[in-house]
């Protein structure tokens, strides 16, 4: 089955430690991107991908880091330097290129709560 | 103004009924809408993407008026089982580019 999974499931962690989140994709999607939502809002965009070993900023990127060393994986970590990172986060893909490949598949996402 | 604006509900509606939702976009040189749904604490699934005037897929139907800049989604006879969030999104890139504005999203509670 061609999918996307996100572990682990639910994270917690100490203030001031860096965690990582990790987000795998065998569906032969181009770009990936991560994004978080919390309670009442709509997602916002941390970082996006399009190609390996490229990556950009979105709107919300500060106290976040990414790699993109394989078209399959798009791992982020969330720094100390993140103020509020209590949330849900969400792992996306797209096949990418013009036409019908904008249609975006999440996964399952990873809750982390900050103690 | 928002870049995307939907009600956020709750829509209350008893079983077999049907209700509307909009979805209002500020750029007018969006290319693509898509419409997800979520279920509490779970991942938004994708419900059906838009790319010219509408869609249909069985008891859900999306229709778009660029001359409006809205996106609805209708759903016909409601079941128990649509009570869930519903996302409009809107791709407003350009060139090929991808940029995805979500909205907030519209709650709908399905009664018995």
């Amino acid at each position: 089955d061609g999918g996307i999974t996100q572990s682990p499931k639910y994270l917690f962690r100490k203030e001031g430690q860096n965690v990582t989140l990790s987000c795998e994709q065998n569906l032969n999607h181009d770009a990936m991107y991560w994004y978080r939502q919390d309670p009442g809002q709509g997602l916002r965009l941390i970082y996006y991908s399009q190609i390996v070993n490229d990556f950009q900023k979105g709107d919300i990127a500060e106290g976040y880091s990414v790699s993109r060393e394989k078209k399959e994986s798009f791992p982020l970590t969330v720094t100390s330097a993140q103020k509020n990172p209590t949330a849900f986060y969400l792992c996306a893909s797209t096949l990418g290129g013009r036409g019908r490949g904008d249609t975006q598949y999440f996964g399952p996402g990873t809750r982390l709560t900050v103690l | 103004r928002k870049e995307v604006e939907q009600d956020p509900g709750p829509f209350n509606v008893p079983e077999g009924a049907t209700v509307a939702f909009n979805c209002t976009y500020s750029n007018s040189a969006s290319q693509s809408f898509f419409w997800y749904r979520q279920d509490c604490r779970k991942e938004p699934k994708l419900l059906m993407s838009v790319y010219s005037s509408g869609n249909e897929d069985g008891r859900f139907t999306a229709q778009l008026n660029r001359a409006s800049q809205y996106i609805s989604l209708l759903i016909r006879d409601s079941k128990l089982s649509d009570s869930a969030t519903y996302l409009c999104v809107v791709n407003m890139g350009t060139s090929g580019t991808y940029k995805y504005i979500f909205g907030t999203g519209t709650r709908l509670k399905v009664l018995a």
